[in-house]
């Protein structure tokens, strides 16, 4: 079983902070790491899905940088807001295979 | 929009009954997967199917079976549910090839007394 590693496991900011968190896997075999948003009575939904080193992505306020290199991933989220509470999952995936292993999460509240 | 639907939001059950999970995908995806979620330990696989018919365990198979007859339809069954099977499970799709994007359903949570 592969070892995905998250944290902090949950943290609360103030509404406008800028936080972010940590997601390390296995620095061999990559081949693809997602990132996802779990809301409370929803279903996970993706964020991004990155392949190369060196990858940045940007979703409005939210972006994620990748170093496969050294195995790891870090998800930004710029002047946190209310509706961003929520459970952030980093996945990973090896050896060009469908399957991902999950990280535990990053439980984020933002206190208003 | 993909959709992933699942078959029952809560489920009861007790124990020693059998139980089956539904999932079904209207986008034509090629692979199918089971996670169970309980605190602390994240999403778990159970099975996956790349095909029909086709099936792979996951992390944590024992005491569960799967099912994919059609394409679009993916089921779990727990041939005589436990109280250890007690969680909330999860089905996802995903497109397959280069496509690694998992779209999940609602969840189900299965509470076995």
């Amino acid at each position: 079983i592969l070892n995905v590693e998250q944290s902090p496991q949950s943290l609360h900011v103030q509404e406008g902070d800028s936080t972010n968190f940590t997601c390390s896997f296995p620095s061999s075999n990559f081949y693809a790491l997602h990132w996802y948003r779990w809301e409370t009575a929803k279903s996970p939904e993706a964020l991004f899905v990155m392949t190369l080193n060196g990858d940045e992505k940007k979703k409005g306020r939210i972006s994620a940088t990748l170093n496969t290199k050294e195995g790891y991933s870090y998800l930004y989220i710029k002047g946190s807001q209310p509706e961003d509470s929520a459970t952030y999952l980093c996945a990973f995936n090896s050896g060009g295979y469908q399957k991902v292993t999950f990280g535990t999460g990053t439980k984020l509240q933002v206190i208003p | 929009d993909v959709k992933v639907t699942q078959s029952s939001r809560y489920l009861v059950k007790r124990t020693g009954e059998k139980v089956f999970l539904e999932c079904v995908q209207d986008m034509d995806h090629e692979n199918m997967f089971w996670y169970r979620q309980d605190p602390g330990l994240g999403l778990r696989l159970i099975y996956f199917s790349y095909d029909v018919k086709m099936k792979e365990k996951g992390d944590i198979p024992e005491g569960y079976s799967v099912s994919r007859e059609k394409k679009e339809r993916f089921s779990l069954i727990l041939e005589s549910a436990s109280t250890n099977q007690t969680s909330m499970y999860l089905c996802a799709s995903t497109l397959g090839g280069r496509s690694y994007e998992q779209y999940f359903g609602p969840g189900t949570r299965l509470t076995v007394t």
